[in-house]
This record gives C-alpha cells, sequence and structure tokens, in this order.
C-alpha cells in the first residue's frame, strides 16, 4: 500500500516552455502533498506544500509564479514549471501524507519515483 | 544552517556485519524522525521513523535509536545485505504542524561489501 506515482518520470523541454508534472496517490487519499528538488549530489530541499483545495504555501526562495502547484483532489497534484529554464533542470520529487488515521500514520510521507526535468 | 546533519558522506560495511548511520539536528521542535533510503533517480522510500516520545523502534533488521537530549539519532542495520546499499537520508518533521514537509540531511552512501 502507499503508492504514490508521478508522471512523466522524464521530460526533456525546451527553454521558454512550460512543463507540468502529475502526483497522484494511488491508493490512499492525501490532503497534503509536498513537492521536493533535488540537485545533483545534493539532499532534498522542500519547495512547497500543497494542500487539497487551498493555495500552496511555499518556502522561501521559491518562485510562486513560476511554480504553480494545484491540488485538485485528495489523490492529485501538480507542479507547473512555466517559462522553463536550463537552471531549472533538476530531480523533481512529490510526497503525500495519508490523511490521520489511515495507512501510514499522522507524519509518514510516501514518496514518489521523481520527474527527471532538463530543460535545453 | 542546516538543521539535519549526516556528517559521513559514505560508509562501507561488510555484508553481514551492523550498519550504522548517524544523524544530528539542530532544531529542538522536530519530533518526529524518520530514514528513507534512495537509489539514483528514484524517490526515497521510507524505512523505519520514531516518535520523540520513544527511544527505539524496531522493524525487522532495521533499528533506530533516538538520544533527545543529544538531538542525535541513529538507523541500525543489522544483519548488513548487498540489496541495503543506496543512500539514506534522515528527516525530521514537527508531529501535528499541519503540513509541515520534511526536513532531509545530506544522506549518507552506504555500500555493502561482500
Amino acid at each position: 500500500g502507499a503508492v504514490v506515482s508521478q508522471h512523466p518520470s522524464r521530460v526533456i523541454c525546451k527553454s521558454g516552455t512550460s512543463v507540468k508534472i502529475e502526483c497522484r496517490s494511488l491508493d490512499f487519499q492525501a490532503t497534503t502533498m509536498f513537492w521536493y528538488r533535488q540537485f545533483p549530489k545534493k539532499s532534498l530541499m522542500l519547495m512547497a506544500t500543497s494542500n487539497e483545495g487551498s493555495k500552496a504555501t511555499y518556502e522561501q526562495g521559491v518562485e510562486k509564479d513560476k511554480f504553480l502547484i494545484n491540488h485538485a483532489s485528495l489523490t492529485l497534484s501538480t507542479l507547473t514549471v512555466t517559462s522553463a529554464h536550463p537552471e531549472d533542470s533538476s530531480f523533481y520529487i512529490c510526497s503525500a501524507r495519508p490523511l490521520i488515521g489511515t495507512s501510514g500514520g499522522t507524519d509518514t510521507q510516501y514518496f514518489g519515483p521523481g520527474t527527471r526535468l532538463t530543460v535545453l | 544552517d542546516q538543521q539535519v546533519k549526516q556528517n559521513s558522506p559514505s560508509l562501507s560495511v561488510q555484508e553481514g556485519r551492523i550498519s550504522i548511520l548517524n544523524c544530528d539536528y539542530t532544531n529542538s521542535m522536530f519530533d518526529y524522525f524518520l530514514w528513507y533510503k534512495k537509489y539514483p533517480a528514484e524517490g526515497p522510500t521510507f524505512l523505519i521513523s520514531i516518535s520523540s516520545i520513544k527511544d527505539k523502534n524496531e522493524d525487522g533488521r532495521f533499528t533506530v535509536f533516538l538520544n533527545k537530549s543529544a538531538k542525535h539519532l541513529s538507523l541500525h542495520i543489522v544483519p548488513s545485505q548487498p540489496g541495503d546499499s543506496a543512500v539514506y537520508f534522515c528527516a525530521a518533521s514537527v508531529l501535528g504542524g499541519g503540513a509541515d514537509g520534511l526536513t532531509f540531511g545530506k544522506g549518507t552512501h552506504l555500500i555493502i561489501q561482500p
């Protein structure tokens, strides 16, 4: 149980275009989903917290107009990288926290497989 | 300021022996700690967690110890197996803090040698 999927797994795009990444919890509901970014040989850095039905909360230094997050349902959150530039190339990973009382407890996050974004 | 620290970038252990991965934290508000295992180009896989009201949690070959006064936790893997070779991340959060994401350490690359 507690499976999280991400789509696409890899994407290559031209500079200036927008890319949408989907994150889905497949067998549980999650009111909260998180988006992380990992640079090569670095730790995962939290970008934003996505709550179903409300605006995302962004970490300091993350441009909310550039990284648009939508949490449309209890099982789906999307991250759109707008007007992508080469410096946005990275590995983006989402995670989902099950509803309290369901699998995994109150604070265990389950991660998707990640999306490798390359901006040319 | 790095709030979660894993000071060993890599660790090499012989198969069958015990692997001990260490993690230190500075934020006294953290009260829930997790260990994740990660392979290249994949998302982290949850291994084990511990709440600050406990000092030990065990799950099969994995045991996490928490020393709250020292702000230190460790993950013990025994016996170590070749499939355990991966990067291990220590993460911390504030339980009940609403929408808090995890704060990760930089990871320790565990290499299990035959």
